[in-house]
């Protein structure tokens, strides 16, 4: 059973700070692996998409890698604003399609204070 | 970009009667689409998968009953949660995959709060 765990739980950062948020899986036979920002009562709004086959993905000042071996993805934002400040959460699919179950982890919630 | 609407975002209803949750895909076809629940600072739980033409297929521990899931159109899918108890009330989020770009991220709707009292 795929597990996804994230580190850390919350993060309270000054504005302007460079930061890492981290994410383990169990189970290396993923599809993919998502990360996904989530306001407070909202839904998801993907930020990167990264493909089993790829180590990174980048966007604006968002980079994701994978290391699809060790079970871990990182991202990286980097000059961080107030806007931020939402819960991150990354998720995988196992198996050999997209349609695979996409397991979640539970979330750092990140704090961006001005 | 690919929109998914979900419909109602609120809804506080009574025990025992039954609720509607609504999931579109407004701009694009989906064969597959997912439901979740998340409660309160915790992450998002797999209800079940549901496939357009054939039963939706639930994760374990997940009445079927329960929680009955149409997906009647290549655009819609509804999730009817019967007999709602107080334990019910939780987030619930859908997401869609784009017909065909099996490399396309998954698409979620902004999620419908359900309050049983």
């Amino acid at each position: 059973k795929q597990e996804v765990t994230q580190i850390p739980a919350a993060l309270s950062v000054p504005e302007g700070e460079n930061l890492v948020l981290n994410c383990s899986f169990t189970d290396s036979a993923i599809y993919n692996l998502q990360w996904f920002r989530q306001d407070p009562g909202k839904g998801l709004t993907s930020l990167l998409l990264i493909q089993s086959s790829q180590r990174e993905q980048t966007s604006g000042r968002l980079n994701a890698s994978l290391d699809k071996s060790s079970g871990r993805s990182t991202l990286y934002i980097a000059a961080s604003q107030p806007g931020d400040s939402a819960t991150y959460l990354c998720a995988v699919v196992t198996g050999g399609t997209s349609y695979g179950k996409l397991t979640f982890g539970q979330g750092t919630i990140l704090t961006v204070h001005p | 970009g690919a929109v998914v609407s979900q419909h109602p975002s609120r809804v506080i209803c009574k025990s025992g009667t039954s609720v509607k949750i609504e999931c579109r895909s407004l701009d694009f076809q989906a064969t597959t689409m997912f439901w979740y629940r998340q409660f309160p600072k915790q992450s998002l739980m797999l209800m079940a998968t549901s496939n357009e033409g054939s039963k939706a297929t639930y994760e374990q521990g997940v009445e079927k009953d329960k929680f009955l899931i149409n997906h009647a159109s290549l655009t819609l899918s509804t999730l009817t949660v019967t007999s709602a108890h107080p334990e019910d009330s939780s987030f619930y989020i859908c997401s869609a995959h784009r017909l065909g770009r099996d490399n396309s991220p998954l698409h979620f709707g902004n999620g419908t709060r359900l309050t049983v009292t």
